[in-house]
């Protein structure tokens, strides 16, 4: 199967730059997401990039994917206390793998200072 | 507009004991997955199914049954828990082809 693997914490001040980095194994993944958790919460989708793309931008947030090196990231602009949560790295199976199935990383802990 | 819903939210066992989960979703889903979600570790897939009647094991199927008899519930059963069933259960639906798998908001479970 899929290994997908995340640095799990993540410290930043209020107002600077967040970037979390993911890496996955399978170069076939045609879709990767990054998830948000909150404490005690579902899983939210933040946004997701098509395996063609090498950058997706929307709002605060900007995904850059290196196919070649199978490294995915996430950053996050002015960085804000309401962005403290888990995110977490996921995606889809590649060929041979089970229909619509996500491989998810750890999750990464990002706490934001004021 | 419900989505994806989970039943119950929160349940504590006794080792030993059975219970099912329920998972139901309103947008016609063809595909259902469980998950499950420990501490410090990722979502892992216990089971799944691709259409009503349908059902497939996981990463991680041992000691849980699922069963699929109408296309917008997906139930997830244990038999007899053991603490190490102690987590997070996720149920997640989509549709085939889709990019975007939808999530319920979890169902905490504790094995004592």
């Amino acid at each position: 199967g899929e290994d997908v693997e995340q640095s799990l914490f993540l410290s930043v001040r209020e107002g600077d730059s967040s970037v979390i980095n993911c890496t996955y194994t399978d170069s076939s993944s045609t879709y990767l997401y990054w998830y948000k958790q909150e404490p005690g919460a579902g899983l939210q989708l933040l946004t997701y990039i098509f395996s063609n793309m090498d950058m997706k931008q929307d709002q605060r947030l900007t995904v850059l994917l290196n196919k070649k090196d199978k490294h995915l990231s996430l950053r996050i602009a002015d960085t804000q206390t309401g962005d403290s949560a888990i995110y977490f790295c996921a995606v889809s199976g590649g060929r041979g793998s089970t229909l619509g199935r996500l491989y998810f990383g750890r999750g990464t802990q990002l706490t934001v200072w004021p | 507009n419900a989505g994806v819903t989970q039943t119950p939210k929160f349940r504590v066992l006794k080792t030993g004991q059975s219970m099912t989960l329920l998972c139901a979703q309103d947008m016609n889903h063809e595909y259902m997955y469980w998950y499950r979600q420990d501490p410090g570790m990722g979502l892992r897939l216990i089971h799944y199914s691709v259409g009503e009647g349908t059902t497939a094991k996981g990463e991680v199927p041992d000691g849980y049954n699922v069963s699929r008899l109408k296309k917008q519930n997906f139930l997830l059963g244990l038999e007899s828990a053991a603490p190490s069933q102690t987590s997070v259960y996720f149920c997640a639906s989509m549709s085939p082809g889709a990019t975007e798998a939808f999530f319920g908001q979890g169902t905490r479970l504790t094995v004592v």
